[in-house]
């Protein structure tokens, strides 16, 4: 079962891209990557996933790397309000039903 | 409908009481959860229900009772709690398969006393 490593806080400038990094080094080859975010006091919110290709929505892209070993979410234009907890998350389990959370990242977008 | 709804938003319970929380969704979600989350940790898994039946349980107490009634609805019952049980309990639901994201509710607020 995959497990993911990302670092526990970034900062960056409003209106400038974030960058996310992901570990998830033990992925399998069937095994999606998602991410979601938390906004203090809420519930965490749906992002973007994907498998081996790159995704875009209106939200964020990921990228990831050709071996699958990590993946960026990259919001592109940050704004105060995305100044949350990022989590990457590889669910586990047959039918990957196990939406685990590990710490997170702690964005702080800074005006 | 893309909401996830959990009622109450705040529930203040005495370790004696019997108290239950709601969550509903009317997106066809077969596939509805139960996290836990205290105060600046992540959510953790509780169970796992899919298509009515319980397939996953994270080894939680048994003073947790969860109940699936029907596909729309997902029930915790509480019963004997402990302060520390205090929490943030948040429902979820999604579609069946690996391609499927998570939709959650806002949570309800416990506290235990």
């Amino acid at each position: 079962d995959a497990k993911t490593t990302q670092p526990p806080s970034m900062d960056c400038a409003e209106g400038r891209a974030a960058n996310l990094p992901c570990n998830h080094s033990t992925i399998s080859g069937n095994e999606y990557v998602y991410w979601y975010r938390q906004i203090h006091s809420q519930g965490p919110q749906y992002i973007i996933h994907g498998l081996k290709n790159n995704e875009t929505n209106e939200m964020a892209s990921l990228i990831i790397t050709e071996d699958r070993k990590s993946s960026t979410l990259i919001l592109p234009h940050a704004t105060l309000r995305d100044t949350a907890v990022y989590y990457c998350i590889v669910p586990l389990g047959a039918g990957g039903f196990k939406t685990i959370f590990g710490a997170g990242t702690r964005l702080f977008v800074k005006a | 409908d893309t909401e996830v709804t959990q009622t109450p938003k705040h529930l203040v319970m005495g370790m004696t009481n019997k108290k239950s929380l709601k969550c509903e969704q009317h997106m066809g979600h077969r596939a509805m959860y139960w996290y836990k989350q205290k105060a600046k940790k992540p959510p953790e898994l509780m169970f796992v229900y899919s298509y009515e039946k319980l397939s996953i349980n994270e080894s939680v107490p048994s003073r947790f009772s969860p109940e699936c009634p029907n596909s729309s609805l997902l029930n915790l019952h509480l019963h004997a709690l402990q302060p520390e049980d205090s929490a943030l309990y948040l429902c979820a639901s999604s579609r069946q398969g690996l391609r499927t994201e998570a939709f959650f509710g806002q949570g309800t607020r416990l506290t235990v006393v």
